[in-house]
């Protein structure tokens, strides 16, 4: 079975500092990774995913995350954060189960970015 | 396009009740998937209905449960609430089909409380 690991479950950082939000995994067949954002009351939303080839994957509001098979890690990061990036983010992967996608969330790192 | 839709947005019901949940998932998607959100246990996979059939289930007691019609919109349905069944819960929906298909849109979640 395959496992999510979000050590921290908050992280505060400075406006227009650097963050990295660590997601580890554990999974003995190949996995689809992916990051979700979730804003207060709403619900997640898809901020990137790695399905195949190049290991570094980046969305248009300035995330990056990059693939490390040998240290089964997907961390996220962006160079500088802005006030409208506090928000909770799941890490998630995804296996082939029995001919299905099976998709497991980590517990969620919650983002408070200070002015 | 539209994206996923979830009714009602709020719902108070009192202990011993029963609740239905709707999603409607995004045109042309086939999966939908139900999850609950909680501050003490985040988020937990509840079930995947695909093609009008359960093809993946989380780990709930059988007052959980749901269906999917032909037009592959999803009911979720809890019997005799439990004040420990107040959460959000949140509809997914998928293609199911080529390398798009694993990524999850969410909507925007039923938050129902337990009284």
């Amino acid at each position: 079975a395959q496992s999510v690991t979000q050590l921290d479950s908050q992280v505060p950082v400075f406006e227009e500092a650097p963050v990295e939000l660590r997601c580890n995994y554990s999974s003995s067949v190949s996995v689809y990774l992916f990051w979700y954002v979730q804003y207060p009351n709403q619900g997640l939303q898809l901020l990137l995913k790695y399905l195949s080839g190049s290991t570094l994957v980046k969305s248009i509001n300035g995330f990056e995350a990059e693939f490390n098979k040998s240290q089964t890690s997907f961390h996220l990061r962006k160079p500088s954060v802005h006030i409208s990036d506090t928000a909770e983010y799941f890490c998630a992967v995804s296996v082939n189960s029995g001919g299905y996608q099976k998709v497991t969330f980590g517990t969620g790192t919650k983002l408070q970015v200070i002015p | 396009k539209a994206g996923v839709t979830q009714t009602p947005r709020y719902l108070i019901k009192t202990r011993g009740q029963q609740v239905t949940l709707s999603c409607s998932p995004i045109s042309g998607h086939r999966s939908v998937s139900w999850y609950q959100q909680t501050p003490g246990q985040g988020l937990q996979f509840l079930f995947e209905y695909f093609s009008e059939t359960q093809r993946n289930k989380g780990n709930f007691p059988g007052r959980f449960s749901g269906r999917q019609f032909s037009n592959s919109r999803s009911e979720m349905n809890v019997s005799t609430l439990e004040l420990g069944d107040s959460a959000l819960y949140l509809c997914a929906s998928s293609l199911r089909g080529g390398r798009s298909s694993y990524e999850q849109y969410f909507g925007p979640g039923t938050r129902l409380t337990v009284t």
